[in-house]
C-alpha cells in the first residue's frame, strides 16, 4: 500500500539551530513530491515539488532534497516565523496526492 | 491575483442535515481538488475535477457526497445528509496547465463540524 510519513511529529527549535525534517514513502509510479507549510486556520501553502532522485531546490532558509526513498526539508537558521506545519504529499500515477500526517515545528526565539 | 476562496470558513450543523461547501478556484485553474482532513489524521484526497468533468472521484466516501463544477468554474461540496465522522475541514485546490498539473493552489479551508 502506497504510504507516506513524516518525522519527526513535532520538533522544538531554539532560533538560530539548524534541522532537518524527514519524508519516507512507498508509492509506485511516483510522479513528484510537494513540500507545503501549513499555519494554523489556513490552507496548505506551496513551497517545493521535487521531481527526480538527487534534485534540491532552495528558498530563503528552507532546502529540499529527494532520494529514491525520501525527502528532506533542511532548515538553516531558522527563525520564529518559520514555526508552521510541514507536510509533505507524493504525487501517485494517477495524479492524486498521499500526503503525510506532518512534522510541527517550533521555533523560540 | 485572487487565490482560491472557500465558503463558509466554518459551519455547524446537526446529524441528518444538509450542507454545501463551495470553493472558487483561481480564474483560468483547469483542475480542481477537494480534499477532507479529520482531526488527527492526514489531508485525504476526495476528488479531482477538469473543468467541468470529474476526473477522478475515487476518494468520495460514500453517495452522501456529491460534487459539481458547473460551467467549469466554482464548485459545490454537498453532504446529504451529514454524518458524524463528516467532521473535518474541507480543503480546495487548483492548479493550471494540463491534466494533473502538480502545484496545487489551496483555499483556507472549511471547517464542518456535525453534532
Amino acid at each position: 500500500e502506497d504510504q507516506v510519513t513524516q518525522s519527526p511529529e513535532a520538533l522544538r527549535l531554539q532560533e538560530g539551530e539548524s534541522s532537518s525534517l524527514n519524508c519516507s514513502y512507498t508509492v509506485s509510479g511516483l510522479r513528484g513530491l510537494f513540500w507545503y507549510r501549513q499555519d494554523p486556520g489556513k490552507g496548505p501553502e506551496f513551497l517545493f515539488t521535487l521531481y527526480s532522485a538527487g534534485e534540491e531546490k532552495e528558498k530563503e532558509r528552507l532546502k529540499a532534497t529527494l532520494t529514491k526513498k525520501e525527502s528532506f526539508l533542511h532548515i538553516t537558521a531558522p527563525k520564529p516565523e518559520d514555526s508552521a506545519t510541514y507536510l509533505c504529499a507524493v504525487v501517485q500515477s494517477n495524479y492524486q496526492l498521499i500526503w503525510g500526517a506532518g512534522t510541527k515545528l517550533i521555533i523560540k526565539p | 491575483e485572487a487565490g482560491v476562496t472557500q465558503f463558509p470558513s466554518h459551519s455547524v450543523i446537526e446529524k441528518g442535515q444538509t450542507v454545501t461547501l463551495r470553493c472558487d478556484p483561481i480564474s483560468g485553474h483547469d483542475n480542481l481538488y477537494w480534499y477532507r482532513r479529520v482531526m488527527g489524521k492526514e489531508i485525504k484526497f476526495l476528488l479531482h475535477f477538469v473543468k467541468e468533468s470529474k476526473q477522478d472521484e475515487s476518494g468520495m466516501p460514500n453517495n452522501r457526497f456529491l460534487a459539481e463544477r458547473t460551467g467549469g468554474t466554482y464548485s459545490t461540496l454537498k453532504v446529504q445528509p451529514a454524518e458524524l465522522e463528516d467532521s473535518g475541514v474541507y480543503f480546495c485546490a487548483s492548479s493550471g496547465g494540463g491534466i494533473g498539473s502538480y502545484e496545487q493552489y489551496f483555499g483556507p479551508g472549511t471547517r464542518l463540524t456535525v453534532t
